[in-house]
């Protein structure tokens, strides 16, 4: 059974700073991996997918990495902002009919 | 990608009533998603709902407490029957499209 772990649980950084979370997942063998913002009491927002294949995906401050035999991903935020406030998500595809595995999250706070 | 909307928003409800949660999506989709995602928690999938065919349940969930119907491509319903507070949780459809997947903004439910 796939089982996904994010670290840290919760993260307070001034603003300015770049950052890195954390997404290990025990079962290598994914179709692809997404990371998702979610702000309180919201729905989720796609930040970027990388597929199995790949092994960054861009998207403006956001570096988002995977290294699938170590079983790892993680997400850089570059030059953070209190807008980047917010629980950030991890979530792997298995390619079992599209299903996706969330990780625990990190709670993301920057402060001015 | 795809634009996803649910009904409704939130609600309060009491104890051993049922609640119909609608989802819409703007464009055509083989596979719908059911996620719940309870207070402090991350998003735990539900079931699978494809257009014609009866829903697939993850383990723990049964089609008596979580009814499902996919009347068409663009629309779901998830009903959750006879509640209890331990339903409180926000409810979440999500849809598949390029392998990315996109989420609905969520139902909050609360039961009293």
């Amino acid at each position: 059974k796939q089982e996904v772990t994010q670290i840290p649980a919760a993260l307070s950084v001034p603003e300015g700073e770049n950052l890195v979370l954390n997404c290990s997942f025990t079962d290598s063998a994914i179709y692809n991996l997404q990371w998702f913002r979610q702000d309180p009491g919201k729905g989720l927002t796609s930040l970027l997918l990388i597929q199995s294949s790949q092994r960054e995906q861009t998207s403006g401050r956001l570096n988002a990495s995977l290294d699938k035999s170590s079983g790892r991903s993680t997400l850089y935020i570059a030059a953070s902002q209190p807008g980047d406030s917010a629980t950030y998500l991890c979530a792997v595809d298995t390619g079992t009919a599209s299903k996706l595995t969330f990780g625990t999250g990190t709670r993301l706070q920057v402060t001015l | 990608s795809a634009v996803i909307s649910q009904k409704p928003s939130r609600d309060i409800c009491q104890r051993g009533t049922s609640l119909t949660i609608q989802c819409q999506v703007d464009s055509q989709v083989t596979m719908m998603f059911w996620y719940r995602q309870q207070p402090g928690q991350s998003l735990t999938l539900i079931a699978t709902a494809n257009q014609g065919s009866e829903a697939t349940y993850e383990s723990g969930f049964v089609i008596d407490k979580f009814p499902i119907s996919r009347p068409n491509l663009t629309f779901s319903t998830l009903t959750v029957s006879n509640m209890s507070p331990e339903d409180s949780s926000i409810y979440l459809c999500s849809v598949t499209a390029s392998y990315e997947q996109y989420f609905g903004p969520g139902t909050r439910l609360t039961v009293t």
